[in-house]
């Protein structure tokens, strides 16, 4: 399994950029994927996550309305396009595989099980 | 939103238990999973739905779920190559959100 994201590096206060995730080693259009981020010395802050055969998108109140997610199965990829950035979206960008399990009481939990290395975006004048 | 609450450090002995505390409204009514982050790494998913362990993680990890508002992830006979940051994770499914705790810093002594 390998997670592979690309897209990032220096845009400029209300800039775009348009992050990649390509997958290999397993079925991707199979998999519910996701976005995470991680600012420099803080903690992991989930943005994004977008269902596999199911046309389902949820995003982070930070990400709502100016990131977007998106997929293209044939192409074993995921994208995150990132609008209207600002300094407090300087991080390194991750994409996960979803792992999907009913436990007893019908309560469904979504974890991430495979990561990418991540790719940074630094946004700065 | 739904919060996520975690011990901002942890330090413990070589060779002891380290106790690492996830505290959340309710946490027992949800699955709860763990992961593992060293310095300059991505993350690695260590316990899921509770104290279920991805293949190749060693049995040394475990979690717990069973108190109302405090999930657990417990690692015995701890060893230097365990010290990194461990993060708690849930979904929140009334908001569709999927959810981070802080995290919790383990020291080895």
């Amino acid at each position: 399994v390998q997670l592979v994201e690309s897209g990032g590096g220096l845009v400029r206060p209300g800039g775009s950029l348009r992050l990649a995730c390509e997958v290999s080693g397993f079925s991707f259009s199979s998999y519910d994927m996701a976005w995470v981020r991680q600012a420099p010395g803080k903690g992991l802050e989930w943005l994004s996550y977008i269902g596999g055969t199911r046309p389902t998108k949820w995003y982070a109140d930070s990400a709502r309305g100016r990131f977007t997610i998106s997929r293209d199965n044939d192409k074993n990829s995921l994208f995150l396009q990132l609008n209207r950035l600002s300094g407090d979206d300087t991080a390194f960008y991750y994409c996960a595989r979803v792992g999907v399990t009913m436990v007893p009481g019908g309560i469904f939990s979504h974890y991430f099980d495979q990561w990418g290395q991540g790719t940074l975006v630094t946004v700065s004048s | 939103s739904y919060v996520l609450t975690q011990p901002p450090s942890v330090s413990v002995a070589p060779g002891q238990t380290a106790t690492i505390s996830c505290g959340g409204d309710n946490i027992g009514g949800k699955s709860v999973h763990w992961y593992q982050q060293k310095p300059g790494q991505a993350p690695v998913l260590v316990v899921y739905d509770d104290s279920a362990r991805p293949s190749g993680i060693p049995e040394r990890f475990s979690g717990s779920n069973a108190a109302v508002d405090t999930a657990t992830l417990t690692i015995t006979g701890v060893e230097a190559g365990d010290e990194a940051t461990y993060y708690c994770q849930v979904l929140d499914s009334k908001r569709d959100q999927l959810v981070f705790g802080g995290g919790t810093k383990l020291t080895v002594l």
